[in-house]
């Protein structure tokens, strides 16, 4: 069935160093919408950035990724972490109507 | 602007018990909705979507149902609570379908005791 799997449940990282948080998917369907979520501590999530294109980079806050249908993935990238980076991150893929979320990825980014 | 709205901010309730939570948005007509679940410690999961009034779509059975008696409220219910049903409900919005953004409102926190 369908699934996203985020392999890295807790990160931990120094300011400035760069961010890469891991996302693949699995479906039937060839043409799967992709999101990265961001909760912060006692909020709710909200949208970072989405993709349906194959092969292009998407941008948003500082944040980058980039949806491969060939390899199923969908990893989040940015250059150089920040505090207020700090946050569960969701990969979530979207098939008609139905949200599949991975497990989330702890990011904690220390001073 | 839009807002979402959802009551009660949290519940305290026994096993076996009924229990309701609401959801409401404001500012959008005829918006797509849904109700995920999310655990403690857990990852979100969808129970519900509704495209239009009267007409809800189970995505997980979980023991629960949902219903939209208007265009801008989702109702999630059930008559017996299970210590399972423990967790924090979130309604959600989105203008289209799953390729749309959706927006969560503030959730509410259920403990089943």
């Amino acid at each position: 069935g369908d699934s996203v799997t985020q392999t890295e449940g807790l990160v931990t990282l120094t300011e400035g160093l760069p961010v890469m948080l891991n996302c693949t998917y699995q479906t039937i369907y060839s043409n799967p919408f992709l999101f990265w979520y961001v909760q912060h501590l006692n909020e709710s999530p909200r949208l970072l950035l989405k993709s349906f294109t194959d092969n292009k980079r998407t941008e948003h806050q500082g944040f980058h990724a980039t949806l491969h249908k060939s390899s199923s993935s969908f990893h989040l990238q940015k250059s150089s972490a920040q505090l207020s980076d700090s946050a569960l991150y969701y990969c979530v893929m979207s098939n008609y109507n139905v949200l599949y979320f991975g497990s989330g990825t702890k990011l904690t980014v220390e001073p | 602007a839009q807002t979402i709205h959802q009551w009660p901010v949290a519940e305290i309730k026994a096993v076996g018990s009924p229990l309701s939570l609401g959801c409401t948005i404001k500012g959008k007509s005829s918006p797509n909705l849904y109700w995920y679940w999310q655990a403690t410690g857990g990852t979100l999961q969808q129970l519900f979507y509704s495209i239009t009034v009267g007409q809800v779509e189970s995505v997980v059975q979980l023991n629960l149902s949902a219903s939209r008696p208007k265009d801008d409220q989702f109702i999630l219910s059930t008559e017996k609570l299970l210590l399972s049903h423990s967790g924090f409900y979130l309604c959600a919005w989105s203008l289209a379908g799953y390729q749309d953004t959706q927006y969560f409102g503030p959730g509410t926190r259920l403990l089943v005791l």
